[in-house]
């Protein structure tokens, strides 16, 4: 079936440091691609995403490209700030499982240090 | 804009107690589904709802009841709480089909003593 993998946690970096946390997944279908952000008690918010291969999706300074040749989607920005620290999940969703439902990754907590 | 609102924040039961957690949606969307999430296991599905009537199971349905009478709502069950229903549960909606972003309700930790 349909998985999604992720780098295990937690990340600790300083700010300013490069990040990336790696995701691949697997996949019978052509899935889409999501990384959704959680804030410390609060419910998860998409973060960006991905609808087909090569696609790169963007926002507020993080980027992940959609790569099929290696099924995955690791997620990059290139100075991390104190206000990025929050638990980070890569999803997956096709249409050919239970009417398109969202597969999740364990999540990737990440601290940012000043 | 209300988004997805989830009832209550924080929930004690005793072992056996019954309760609902309500979950409400104003966006008008299709699919409503409902979450646990656990330490080092991401966010697992309990039951999903497609439109209002229909509902199906997740990965992990056991001691747990849905229902979607109306488009808005989709309240979650549990009918005899156990100590391994000890999480905090997520509702989530969005519209039909593989590209949409889910809304998140901001969740409700539940501890079963």
């Amino acid at each position: 079936g349909n998985s999604v993998t992720q780098m295990e946690g937690p990340v600790t970096l300083s700010e300013e440091a490069f990040l990336t946390i790696n995701c691949t997944y697997t996949a019978t279908g052509y899935p889409s691609l999501f990384w959704y952000v959680q804030y410390p008690g609060e419910g998860l918010q998409l973060l960006l995403k991905a609808t087909k291969a090569d696609d790169k999706g963007s926002n507020k300074g993080f980027e992940a490209t959609y790569r099929k040749e290696t099924t995955s989607f690791h997620l990059e920005k290139g100075s991390v700030q104190v206000s990025d620290s929050a638990v980070y999940f890569c999803a997956l969703s096709d249409l050919d499982n239970q009417g398109g439902k969202l597969i999740f990754g364990q999540g990737t907590e990440l601290s940012v240090k000043p | 804009n209300a988004g997805v609102t989830q009832t209550p924040k924080f929930q004690v039961l005793k072992t056996g107690q019954s309760m609902t957690l309500q979950c409400a949606q104003d966006m008008n969307h299709e699919y409503m589904s409902w979450y646990r999430q656990d330490p080092g296991m991401g966010l697992r599905l309990i039951h999903y709802s497609v439109g209002a009537g229909i509902t199906d199971q997740g990965e992990v349905p056991n001691g747990y009841n849905v229902s979607r009478s109306t488009t808005e709502d989709f309240p979650l069950r549990l009918l005899s709480a156990a100590p391994s229903q000890t999480s905090v549960y997520f509702c989530a909606s969005r519209d039909l089909g593989r590209n949409t972003e889910a809304f998140f309700g901001q969740g409700t930790r539940l501890t079963v003593v």
